[in-house]
């Protein structure tokens, strides 16, 4: 079975500093791929960033980077430059060769002006 | 720009109702999906389909069922709402199976089951 374990409920940080959440999972298959998704209090769910199991290098999309770690199955997402739009709800979740996404309970980010 | 669409952002239902949940997407999306989102145990699959007329059971089917009669369309069903229904509803839709695609969503709807 695919797992994902995020063990922080709630994380905060201050506005312009860096913060990370912790994301590990456990497959058996080789390749499948990672994403981040936030939920602002919206409730729309966006993708921050996607990383390819293969790929050695890890993913960023401006303010927003992953630490891939295969061997340990862990995940996680640096967020720098904290911004109040950054508040939210983050999700991270697994897709192998089922095709349907597997998700963590997620961790809520606070923002401290 | 993708844009999956569900019906209702707010439902309150009576116990016993039959709930139909719609969700429609506007970019020819092979797959779809239904999430259930609670606090504590983040989004759990529900049903998914990978084509028209086709269906296949998530991780919580049970007082569930799913009809997609068209690409477009993919309706979750509450056969007899209980209260232990009272969730959000997440829709999504990705353009295939392949591990590297991105799964859109819809915006959630509330239910409420009274």
């Amino acid at each position: 079975a695919q797992t994902v374990t995020q063990s922080q409920p709630e994380m905060s940080v201050q506005e312009a500093e860096t913060v990370t959440l912790s994301c590990t999972y456990d497959t058996s298959e080789s390749d499948y791929y990672l994403f981040w998704y936030k939920q602002p209090p919206s409730r729309q769910m966006i993708l921050v960033i996607r990383q390819e199991a293969y790929k050695q290098q890890n993913a960023t999309e401006n303010r927003f980077s992953v630490n891939f770690q295969k061997a340990a199955k862990s995940f996680s997402l640096k967020i720098s430059d904290s911004q109040l739009g950054d508040a939210a709800m983050y999700f991270c979740a697994l897709r192998g060769s089922q095709g349907n996404l597997i998700f963590g309970k997620g961790t809520k980010l606070s923002v401290k002006p | 720009d993708v844009k999956v669409t569900q019906s209702s952002r707010y439902l309150v239902k009576r116990t016993g109702e039959k709930v139909f949940l719609e969700c429609v997407q506007d970019m020819d999306h092979e797959n779809m999906f239904w999430y259930r989102q609670d606090p504590g145990l983040g989004l759990r699959l529900i049903y998914f389909s990978y084509d028209v007329k086709m269906k296949e059971k998530g991780d919580i089917p049970e007082g569930y069922s799913v009809s997609r009669e068209k690409k477009e369309r993919f309706s979750l069903i509450l056969e007899s709402a209980s209260t232990n229904q009272t969730s959000m509803y997440l829709c999504a839709s990705s353009r295939s199976w392949r591990r590297d695609t991105e799964a859109f969503f819809g915006q959630g709807t509330r239910l409420t089951v009274v």
